[in-house]
């Protein structure tokens, strides 16, 4: 089955610095990869998603990219604002929607 | 247009109870997808289900847990003769479609505790 690892664990930035996470998988056959924000008691949030058709996608402050043959893909934040402060996970999909997700970030931007 | 609505957000049973968890899924998706969410660890899929038909239940454990997706009313996830190891956050999707991997909008969990 696919297997999704994600690092780093935690992350520590300052307030407008830049933070990069990044995701490896396993299975060839996955074709989507969400990334979700969850906050402290919350369910996960889409935040920003990318198919394997395209190799990067950028939405304001957030871009995520993807590289299909060494596979792996990554997030990144620029300008982070203490409100991103959450926890990050990657996630692979295919065509059922049956994500396998990393482990997690734990981002801290600090003031 | 309301998003994922789980219920009970907290749920607390004694070991041996059954635990009934209950999820709607937005208007307009028939696809729900049930995972489980260990303390400080990511999600892990449990069942993918669509109106009236388990598509792909292999995350599930063998014994005590099944789910359901009837024709009217929400999605529910049962674990009989819970154990303290059930103790998770359990989470509910939906998407609008499957055959393509597509957008899935997580509700916001119900936790449930063993005691």
């Amino acid at each position: 089955g696919e297997n999704v690892e994600q690092h780093p664990s935690t992350l520590s930035v300052q307030e407008g610095d830049s933070a990069v996470i990044k995701c490896t998988y396993s299975d060839s056959a996955s074709n989507y990869f969400p990334w979700y924000k969850q906050e402290l008691g919350k369910g996960p949030q889409l935040i920003i998603d990318i198919r394997s058709n395209v190799g990067e996608k950028k939405d304001q402050r957030i871009a995520v990219t993807l590289n299909k043959t060494a596979k792996h893909f990554s997030l990144h934040i620029t300008e982070t604002q203490p409100e991103d402060s959450a926890v990050y996970f990657c996630a692979a999909g295919d065509n059922f929607n049956k994500f396998y997700f990393g482990s997690g970030t734990k981002l801290n931007v600090k003031p | 247009n309301a998003g994922v609505m789980q219920n009970p957000r907290h749920l607390v049973r004694r070991r041996g109870q059954e635990a009934r968890l209950r999820c709607s899924p937005m208007k307009g998706h028939s696809h729900v997808y049930w995972y489980r969410q260990l303390p400080e660890e990511g999600l892990k899929f449990m069942v993918y289900l669509q109106k009236e038909n388990i598509i792909d239940e292999s995350g599930m454990p063998k014994e005590r847990f099944s789910a359901e997706f009837p024709k009217e009313g929400p999605s529910i996830l049962r674990i009989q003769q819970v154990v303290r190891g059930d103790s998770a956050a359990y989470f509910c999707a939906s998407s609008p479609s499957g055959g393509v991997a597509t957008e899935a909008f997580f509700g916001q969990g119900t936790r449930l505790t063993v005691v």
